[in-house]
């Protein structure tokens, strides 16, 4: 166990519907990443968030936003959902100088 | 931007030791790791280099040379369960972490 938990771990919706992805990050830890990971693909970086800021952006669409609350815990949501979409979504949380710690990622399915 | 180059698959045989290489191009360098991934779940770490030569860490090991923008990950003793995919990941300054493609590895008996 990673310490690190999203939820929901499995999402099925359709075309053109919004959703909202949880993480939970370690005890102590203050960055929290979003990836994308689609079939027989790699891990995509989506965002970074540092102790409630925006740190970086990666590969994000603006259909997609992210933000980090005061307890650390965050939100990505994703908008106007199209099939490309479903994919494995996974959160990581870490600190300076060490790894990152993933969670199980949510499976988001569009239909 | 971030460039980061492994091998797609890679076939070895049980008991034996399999190299996979990882290529980066980067700017901010910091760190690289090796995480190990099975269908469906999450990467777990298995390694991490900062400074140039060998890390080893019981049937695994890593090396890195910062200059060449290499690495490779050892594997020893192969067993059936090592049949994974195995990503490279490259730490930034800012603490991003980019990831490559992976290294699909299946063992065969």
């Amino acid at each position: 166990d990673s310490g690190v938990t999203q939820t929901p771990k499995h999402l099925i919706t359709a075309t053109g519907q919004r959703v909202t992805l949880r993480c939970s990050p370690r005890s102590g830890d203050l960055s929290v990443y979003w990836y994308q990971q689609s079939l027989d693909q790699g891990l995509q970086f989506l965002i970074q968030y540092y102790n409630g800021e925006e740190r970086a952006k990666g590969n994000i669409l603006e259909r997609f936003s992210a933000q980090q609350f005061p307890d650390l815990h965050s939100e990505l949501n994703l908008s106007s959902l199209e099939l490309g979409d479903s994919a494995l979504y996974f959160c990581a949380s870490g600190s300076l100088n060490t790894e990152a710690f993933f969670g199980q990622g949510t499976r988001l399915t569009v239909v | 931007g971030q460039n980061i180059d492994q091998p797609t698959e890679m076939t070895a045989t049980e008991g034996a030791i399999v190299q996979i290489n990882c290529t980066y191009q980067t700017s901010g360098f910091n760190g690289l790791f090796w995480y190990q991934q099975h269908a469906g779940e999450a990467p777990t770490f298995l390694s991490y280099n900062v400074l140039d030569g060998l890390e080893e860490k019981g049937r695994f090991s890593s090396f890195l040379s910062r200059s060449k923008g290499y690495s490779y990950l050892l594997l020893k003793e192969l067993q059936m369960k090592d049949s994974a995919s195995y990503l490279c990941a490259v730490r930034v300054s800012g603490n991003q972490f980019y990831f490559g493609t992976g290294t699909s590895l299946t063992v065969i008996p």
